[in-house]
């Protein structure tokens, strides 16, 4: 079946570091791939995506890669701020020839503190 | 703006009472969702519906039921709340899909039973 798999928070970083979180994924075809992002007492907001391989989502200078040969889709910043803190959650959308209208597969989520 | 409201956002009720958490979206979406998000923060499918009349139990098994009467509406009823129902809930819509915007989330209602 299709699943995704994050890199275990939480993850500390200081301000202006360079930040990666890890995801993989089990999947058959082209899955869509998405990361979203959960601040404190909220819901979860798209914040990038990537719906073929190859593509790079970016949002608020974050990046993601679709890399099919290494089945991953990690998220990257070159500088967080403190206002990144938050929890990090890495998607798929199963490919639409395999499994049309099927729901997304959400990771377990990665929680990042960013301390001043 | 928020285009999917969840009210209330927050509820403390008491262990037997009946609840019914609300979610509307304003989209036009036909694909509505509920998860059930845990303090590790994973989130847990527990409901789903695919448009008016259209009801589907999700990954997670829950005493909770839903209905689509409307495509905007699809409200979560727990018939006798217990202290195991403690938790955050989340709706979301989408297109059939979910490709063109992904899912649109609603802040949540944090529930706790006493």
């Amino acid at each position: 079946g299709n699943s995704v798999t994050q890199m275990e928070g939480p993850v500390t970083l200081s301000e202006e570091a360079f930040l990666t979180i890890n995801c993989t994924y089990t999947a058959t075809g082209y899955p869509s791939l998405f990361w979203y992002v959960q601040y404190p007492g909220e819901g979860l907001q798209l914040l990038l995506k990537a719906t073929k391989a190859d593509d790079k989502g970016s949002n608020k200078g974050f990046e993601a890669t679709y890399r099919k040969e290494t089945t991953s889709f990690h998220l990257e910043k070159g500088s967080v701020q403190v206002s990144d803190s938050a929890v990090y959650f890495c998607a798929l959308s199963p490919d639409l020839l395999d499994n049309y209208g099927q729901n997304f597969v959400f990771g377990p989520g990665t929680r990042l503190s960013v301390l001043p | 703006e928020a285009d999917i409201y969840q009210t209330p956002r927050y509820l403390v009720i008491g262990t037997g009472k009946k609840i019914t958490l609300e979610c509307s979206q304003t989209m036009g979406h036909d694909k509505m969702y509920w998860y059930q998000q845990d303090p590790g923060m994973e989130l847990h499918l527990i409901h789903y519906s695919y448009g008016v009349n259209s009801t589907e139990k999700g990954d997670l098994s829950s005493e909770s039921t839903v209905s689509r009467i409307r495509t905007e509406h699809f409200p979560l009823t727990l018939e006798s709340a217990r202290p195991s129902h403690t938790s955050q809930y989340l709706c979301a819509s989408s297109e059939l899909t979910g490709l063109i915007y992904g899912y649109t989330f609603g802040s949540g209602t944090r529930l706790t039973v006493v």
